[in-house]
């Protein structure tokens, strides 16, 4: 079974601290994301990889960065933190496009922001 | 870029009833199009997929239909009972950056 680990599930930051949350994933996935879920807005795409060392912005990047040093890791990095980033950010992979479309999900962070 | 619009957004049934939960895209070039059953604190599961090159799937009690004229999607379930309470969403790929786009969620209640 895939397996995406998100290694922090529940964090409490304050205004301004840098965040990180780390993603890592064990199937050798090329394709790597960061989304992030606030009620009644579904899962937004805040970056994602196809690559190491690649990232490509998403719909919401505005206040967040990636790093991916590794094929296995993906981190997300709050430079300052503010309040409207308290929400659930999950982290999810898969395969390269000619391999198959199923996206894997870790089991999520819930960052609150105080 | 793809925009998926769900509905609706909570839907409540009778154990035994059946639900019907309803997308439309935009992106007339995305091809594949999942569903995922997301239960309280817990991460969003695959429950079925569905290809562009094909009209409808099934999977025991589930299924999904597709109509890539009118660009909307439906998620089918018969039978429902209690355990299939949770937040649905459905999604489609963006073609353009490989990457998932989301519906709002429904979230699903079955009463026993």
């Amino acid at each position: 079974d895939v397996k995406v680990t998100q290694s922090s599930r529940y964090l409490v930051k304050r205004t301004g601290e840098k965040v990180f949350l780390e993603c890592v994933q064990d199937m050798d996935h090329e394709n790597m994301f960061w989304y992030r879920q606030d009620p009644g807005l579904g899962l937004r795409l805040i970056y994602f990889s196809y690559d190491v060392k690649m990232k490509e912005k998403g719909d919401i990047p505005e206040g967040y960065s990636v790093s991916r040093e590794k094929k296995e890791r993906f981190s997300l990095i709050l430079e300052s933190a503010s309040t409207n980033q308290t929400s659930m950010y999950l982290c999810a992979s898969r395969q390269g496009a000619g391999s198959g479309n199923t996206i894997y999900f870790g089991e999520g962070s819930w960052l609150t922001v105080v | 870029g793809e925009n998926v619009e769900q509905h609706p957004s909570t839907l409540s049934v009778q154990e035994g009833d059946s639900a019907v939960i309803k997308c439309t895209y935009s992106d007339s070039a995305s091809n594949y199009f999942p569903w995922y059953k997301q239960e309280l604190g817990k991460r969003p599961q695959l429950i079925i997929d569905i290809r562009s090159n094909v009209g409808e799937k099934k999977d025991q009690r589930i299924a999904v239909t597709l109509n890539k004229t009118a660009k909307h999607f439906s998620l089918h379930i018969t039978e429902t009972q209690p355990e299939d309470s949770a937040v649905y969403f459905c999604a489609a790929l963006d073609t353009g950056r490989r990457a998932l786009t989301f519906g709002s969620g429904t979230r699903l209640q079955v009463q026993p």
